[in-house]
């Protein structure tokens, strides 16, 4: 699986877009970006995830660059609950195994 | 809605004592997972099943057992605890090339 680079945290004013980026230069023509989120004291959930199209679904939005190296996923509306770690993956769908690095700290501000 | 259910929320044992975490996921997925989480590292992956019977290593396996007799059913084995092995454990399940769900997980206290 590729490796995936995130900032270890960043904050958002509630209310506004939370846009968190994600670099996956070594991503390979048949590996999926996903994105999972993880509240404090539950287990992780899963976001959306792409191939190289856009896509959105009622959570968020994810933007994957036309070389694939990199994709930001976007909160449009943060609130308050959207405070969590998020977790960028590439992977081949038909791995066995998923790799979680250390994601991005999201604090949303009132 | 998928489910996939553990055993414990909250764990407490003996150093030396053999543990059990069970979980189990309703959706009929062929694929499940153990991790553990740990501050400052993450998600890391204790090992896997593809199938009934079948398992395969993840990237921290020293000191962990897994069965999979049933398909519904991964248990985690810990032989002997030890107190490095305080942590949370996450359970997931995943349809054969979809997105994986996880459990509420347990805390694990080794004493």
């Amino acid at each position: 699986d590729a490796k995936t680079t995130q900032p270890p945290s960043m904050d958002c004013a509630e209310g506004r877009a939370a846009n968190l980026p994600c670099n996956h230069s070594t991503i390979s023509g048949n590996e999926y970006v996903y994105w999972y989120r993880q509240i404090h004291s539950q287990g992780p959930q899963y976001i959306i995830h792409g191939l190289k199209n856009n896509e959105t679904n009622e959570m968020a939005s994810l933007i994957i660059t036309e070389d694939r190296k990199s994709s930001t996923l976007i909160l449009p509306h943060a609130t308050l609950r959207d405070t969590a770690v998020y977790y960028c993956i590439v992977k081949d769908t038909n791995a066995g195994k998923s790799t979680f690095g250390d994601g991005t700290t999201l604090t949303v501000k009132p | 809605d998928v489910k996939v259910t553990q055993s414990s929320r909250y764990l407490v044992k003996r150093t030396g004592e053999k543990v059990f975490l069970e979980c189990v996921q309703d959706m009929d997925h062929e694929n499940m997972f153990w991790y553990r989480q740990d501050p400052g590292l993450g998600l890391r992956l204790i090992y896997f099943s593809y199938d009934v019977k079948m398992k395969e290593k993840g990237d921290i396996p020293e000191g962990y057992s897994v069965s999979r007799e049933k398909k519904e059913r991964f248990s985690l084995i810990l032989e002997s605890a030890s107190t490095n092995q305080t942590s949370m454990y996450l359970c997931a399940s995943r349809a054969f090339s979809y997105e994986q769900y996880f459990g509420p997980g347990t805390r694990l206290t080794v004493t």
